[in-house]
């Protein structure tokens, strides 16, 4: 693989259920980010991770967590959905400090009823 | 709090020229990216400007001005393939990136 991969492509669930979005680069990255895209809205971060075995929040964490257990793999769960978490996701990546370029994976799209 | 602000759409002709504007109030600076988001696909990276002034890069160019927390970018000889929104992102004094919600450029031939 070269760059980010995100799994699934798209999802629909029922509300109330656990999911979790896959998410793995290959580019030895240090930090990785979770961001939802609505219409209408800029791209919002939910969780990042400066480096291994290091998380953060961003602007909107409620309801999602993450872990790093290691370089290349960054998986975003939602515990219980709700339907105000219909959104795209996007997971990306960056060389730590300085010009922090941020490389996408594909996205999720996901549809919570 | 911490705002980004840029046009929601724009229109252009084919072979003509657009700027894309983008303003910003946020808590510190540490630099300005311009990504490209074709419909349905992910953000790519277009610029970044770090200091005051242009920043070109072939078709491309990028414009800062920190005192007045303002930004565009500048698309030249428009392609169809222009058709895309422009993101207008601002690295915070926590390194986390503030994004406006996108600039959607409409080209018509």
């Amino acid at each position: 693989i070269a760059g980010i991969t995100q799994a699934p492509t798209s999802q629909i669930l029922a509300a109330g259920r656990r999911m979790t979005l896959r998410c793995t680069q290959d580019m030895r990255h240090n930090a990785m980010y979770w961001y939802r895209q609505d219409l209408g809205l800029g791209l919002r971060l939910i969780h990042y991770s400066n480096t291994a075995g290091t998380t953060g929040k961003g602007e909107v964490p409620d309801g999602y967590s993450v872990s790093r257990a290691n370089t290349d793999d960054f998986p975003l769960t939602l515990a219980s959905a709700v339907p105000s978490q219909t959104s795209v996701y996007f997971c990306a990546s960056s060389e730590a400090g300085g010009r922090n370029e941020q490389f996408f994976g594909p996205g999720t799209r996901l549809t919570v009823l | 709090g911490q705002n980004i602000d840029q046009p929601t759409e724009m229109t252009a002709t084919e072979g003509a020229i657009v700027q894309i504007n983008c303003t910003y109030q946020t808590s510190g600076f540490n630099g300005l990216f311009w990504y490209q988001q074709h419909a349905g696909e992910a953000p790519t990276f277009l610029s970044y400007n770090v200091l005051d002034g242009l920043e070109e890069k072939g078709r491309f160019s990028s414009f800062l001005s920190r005192s007045k927390g303002y930004s565009y970018l500048l698309l030249k000889e428009l392609q169809m393939k222009d058709s895309a929104s422009y993101l207008c992102a601002v690295m915070d004094s926590n390194y986390q990136l503030i994004w406006g919600a996108g600039t959607k450029l409409i080209i018509k031939p």
